[in-house]
């Protein structure tokens, strides 16, 4: 079946400009979750949805991001008045179960550049 | 406050030769450890779970170890295609809404 999938792979934006990120999770997976990704670094925990619960929000950086996932399926990560700090890479995961201990299965990431 | 430290941050290995990565954590209850693959341009890539101190997985030419402070991913004669970066994650089993990263080793493995 198909994996975890995310539009659009690159994004260029003016400061200032809003950008909206999709991922789709695999079908009937109940958890989804969003990092972001420095050049040369780990991935960073940004917020986690179970279905369409969003049970942690403690890692987006301010409140110029949000994150919704309405119907427990695909998923939106907006970031307001982007900032050239937010230049990275948007790693979308979703896995079959609750919680990080299961296996999670990334899609390829988007990769944002604000100018 | 959880952390996970790799090393080294890169290795760069001959065809064959042999070698291990190291993954240092420190968390107040481990509820897993996670190695996973990522090559350049893609998402990580699942590889291990570990649960307890002495367990141990293998996939064809990986190994990864577990401790109660560390864990190590060996690599026994790897080829070029290995050549990837490996990133450790950490989840508390007092939270497990998300995994705590490390940076990552990156590894080159020449012909």
């Amino acid at each position: 079946g198909a994996g975890v999938s995310q539009s659009p792979r690159y994004k260029v934006a003016k400061r200032g400009q809003d950008v909206a990120l999709r991922c789709d999770p695999i079908s009937g997976h109940v958890s989804l979750f969003w990092y972001q990704q420095a050049l040369g670094q780990g991935p960073e925990f940004l917020t986690y949805f179970q279905n369409e619960a969003q049970l942690d929000k403690s890692g987006l950086p301010s409140d110029r991001f949000f994150a919704e996932r309405p119907e427990g399926s695909v998923s939106t990560l907006k970031i307001q008045r982007t900032q050239q700090e937010d230049s990275a890479v948007y790693l979308c995961a979703s896995s079959f179960g609750q919680g990080s201990y299961n296996e999670q299965f990334f899609g390829p990431g988007t990769r944002l550049t604000v100018l | 406050e959880d952390q996970v430290t790799q090393s080294p941050e890169a290795l760069r290995l001959q065809e064959g030769e042999s070698s291990s990565l190291n993954c240092s954590y420190t968390v107040s209850g481990l509820r897993g450890l996670f190695w996973y693959r990522q090559d350049p341009g893609k998402g990580p890539e699942f590889l291990f779970t570990l649960y307890s101190a002495g367990e141990e997985k293998e996939k064809e030419r990986l190994k990864a170890t577990l401790t109660k402070k560390e864990s190590f991913l060996h690599i026994t004669a790897p080829k070029p295609e290995d050549s990837a970066t490996y990133l450790c994650a950490v989840c508390n089993a007092g939270n497990n809404r998300k995994l705590i990263w490390g940076l990552g080793t990156s590894l080159a493995v020449n012909p």
